[in-house]
């Protein structure tokens, strides 16, 4: 079977750091993926860990520790457009991909 | 980066009718392509995975004489909504993958908001 957990919400401020952390539990994983859904929108592709450590990119960065079945996305500098759902996604190949619940943050001014 | 569209983007439909949505990748070539469908504040339930030239592979619970799936070329698929009821208001939302340089990224269309009447 499968299991993700991501906390369900996360609130924070302009300007500041935020980590939404991921564990997952998969039967066979090649790696982890975050997307972002705004409201009314459809998902879009963030980041995707194939190999353990730091991926960055401008102001996101994304983690990934295989041995620990573990991710996180880093969000710096919040804007209030930031504002959004944050899924991980774990790749167990056959390119099919299965969503969690999801994060929902919410930057405040 | 690589674009996937979807059409329409909302539809109303009566009750007893079918909907098909068009999603189609616009600069790339999917031989694979995934529906899902929404519900408001909830994350995304895979219905599909719609394979070109093959038949579609429903996941556990879709119903696959409800939700048709064509896939006839390599960049287009739909998804038939037959005989509609209200349950069936959702948002309907195709993706392709593109795999490149050791990443595995999912493109997803805009989604078409479907209301049954």
């Amino acid at each position: 079977g499968q299991s993700l957990e991501q906390p369900s919400e996360v609130t924070a401020v302009e300007g500041a750091i935020v980590q939404i952390n991921c564990t997952y539990q998969t039967s066979g994983f090649y790696g982890l993926s975050w997307y972002q859904q705004h409201d009314g929108g459809a998902p879009t592709f963030l980041s995707y860990n194939g190999l353990d450590g730091l991926e960055e990119t401008g102001r996101f960065s994304s983690f990934l520790s295989r041995s620990d079945s573990y991710g996180y996305l880093l969000l710096q500098e919040l804007q209030m457009k930031d504002s959004a759902s944050y899924f991980c996604a774990p790749y167990t190949g056959g390119f099919k991909t299965i969503f969690g619940a999801g994060t929902r943050l919410f930057v405040k001014a | 980066g690589a674009v996937v569209s979807q059409h329409p983007s909302r539809v109303i439909c009566k009750s007893g009718t079918s909907v098909k949505i068009e999603c189609r990748s616009l600069d790339f070539q999917a031989t694979t392509m995934f529906w899902y469908r929404q519900f408001p504040k909830q994350s995304l339930m895979l219905m599909a995975t719609s394979n070109e030239g093959s038949k579609a592979t429903y996941e556990q619970g879709v119903e696959k004489d409800k939700f048709l799936i064509n896939h006839a070329s390599l960049t287009l698929s739909t998804l038939t909504v037959t005989s509609a009821h209200p349950e069936d208001s959702s948002f309907y939302i195709c993706s392709a993958f593109l795999r490149g340089g050791g990443s595995y990224e999912q493109y997803f269309g805009p989604g078409t908001r479907l209301t049954v009447t």
